[in-house]
């Protein structure tokens, strides 16, 4: 059965520095991994996925991830944090066969000004 | 279009009441899904409809009762709810391969009282 470990439930940065938001999956085959976005009292908003076609994944707002098979890892960065990258985020994953998503247990993101 | 569009976005409802969520979708997805999030957790899934007939009920309480009149449209019906039903119910959909990923609407803020 698949799954993910998102590691730090709340993480903090200052403005203008570096995120890293990590994502640890388990899987016995290869997965199709995602990250969503989650604003306060909104639904959630995908900004990137791995579906096998790329390891360094590009999304929206200047996010990326990198799919290491070695590490079982699709950790999240940010060169520079933007107030409004405040949110709550998601890792999620689903398999081939399967018609579900699931998700980790999320990881708030604070900015600081 | 490439929304999910979700009414109401927010929903107080007695104990004895009945009351319907409704969830549309115009962009051709086969597969929609009703999720449900209490707060500072991630969402948890509830149904999955494909090509319109119900594929996973994850063991949901018969008070709740999904229904998909077509291609775009999911409803869930609610009946003699309780407090601890109080949540963020969540609408999405997909093409129904797992590698697309969902696209999720703002979702319905229900307080059972």
């Amino acid at each position: 059965a698949q799954s993910v470990t998102q590691l730090g439930s709340h993480v903090s940065v200052s403005e203008g520095a570096l995120v890293l938001l990590r994502c640890n999956y388990s899987s016995s085959v290869p997965p199709y991994l995602f990250w969503y976005v989650q604003y306060p009292n909104q639904g959630l908003q995908l900004l990137l996925k791995y579906t096998s076609a790329a390891t360094l994944v590009k999304g929206i707002n200047g996010f990326e991830a990198e799919f290491k098979k070695s590490e079982t890892s699709f950790h999240l960065t940010k060169p520079s944090a933007h107030m409004s990258d405040a949110a709550e985020y998601f890792c999620a994953v689903s398999q081939t066969g399967a018609n579900n998503l699931f998700f980790g247990t999320g990881t708030r993101l604070t900015v600081i000004p | 279009d490439t929304e999910v569009t979700q009414t109401p976005k927010h929903l107080v409802m007695g104990m004895t009441n009945k009351k319907s969520l409704k969830c549309e979708q115009h962009m051709g997805h086969r597969a929609m899904y009703w999720y449900k999030q209490k707060a500072k957790k991630p969402p948890e899934l509830m149904f999955v409809y494909s090509y319109e007939k119900l594929s996973i009920n994850e063991s949901v309480p018969s008070r709740f009762s999904p229904e998909c009149p077509n291609s775009s449209l999911l409803n869930l019906h609610l009946h003699a709810l309780q407090p601890e039903d109080s949540a963020l119910y969540l609408c999405a959909s997909s093409q129904g391969t797992p590698g697309y990923g969902y696209t999720f609407g703002s979702g319905t803020r229900l307080t059972v009282v």
